[in-house]
């Protein structure tokens, strides 16, 4: 089992819609989730941060984590072209890799105009 | 946040030589990290820099082909060893910006190996 998995992909959806991204973890002593944006030929770029169970909300960005079943996602309102990229998971503070961070694979976005 | 460069941005070198890439941060920053990315894969930790000490290497990273120096707390140094064209990849650095443990990348160095 990978440590951080996340949606095979690629994800296709139309412009306007919800797309939803998820992401679950084996160390449970997770601490701190993160998604990253990357662009094709760029690098990874942050733009979600969660650390309690619950939801946080970033204009059309949604994380939303629950420990319990060691789960995070990442609901993107009213997609736009702009937003088709790969999106990584990653989780640090954990039992097995303390300071370090943990990537998924990522999943990639296409949103369709 | 710090803006955070590297250079070269791309290379393209020949097999068996080695190439240093430079990171530089504009803040002071305890831990720097660098990554690699082979095309259409995740990002793979190759080691953790922390100034004063030498990198940590992960699993299958060994520092003869990847030494790294961290002279100071703005700056650091990978090299690529004895380059193959197995190495051709992507090759970013990280440095952790905030409490929150979270971190940011550089823009990469994109290297090819012929």
């Amino acid at each position: 089992q990978k440590e951080v998995e996340q949606n095979s992909g690629p994800l296709s959806v139309p412009e306007g819609a919800i797309a939803s991204l998820n992401c679950t973890y084996s160390d449970r002593g997770s601490q701190s989730f993160f998604w990253y944006r990357q662009y094709s030929g760029k690098s990874p770029e942050l733009i979600m941060s969660i650390y309690s169970n619950g939801d946080k909300e970033d204009g059309r960005f949604t994380a939303q984590l629950n420990k319990a079943s060691q789960y995070v996602s990442l609901l993107i309102r009213d997609s736009q072209p702009s937003d088709s990229a790969t999106y990584l998971c990653a989780v640090r503070g954990g039992n097995t890799n303390a300071g370090k961070s943990t990537f998924g694979d990522g999943t990639t976005l296409t949103v369709k105009p | 946040s710090a803006v955070i460069s590297q250079k070269p941005s791309r290379d393209i070198c020949q097999r068996g030589t080695s190439l240093t890439i430079q990171c530089q941060v504009d803040s002071q920053v305890t831990m720097m990290f660098w990554y690699r990315q082979q095309p259409g894969q995740s990002l793979t930790l190759i080691a953790t820099a922390n100034q004063g000490s030498e990198a940590t290497y992960e699993s299958g990273f060994v520092i003869d082909k990847f030494p790294i120096s961290r002279p100071n707390l703005t700056f650091s140094t990978l090299t690529v060893s004895n380059m193959s064209p197995e190495d051709s990849s992507i090759y970013l650095c990280s440095v952790d910006l905030s409490s929150y443990n979270e971190q940011f990348f550089g823009p990469g160095t994109r290297l090819t190996v012929l």
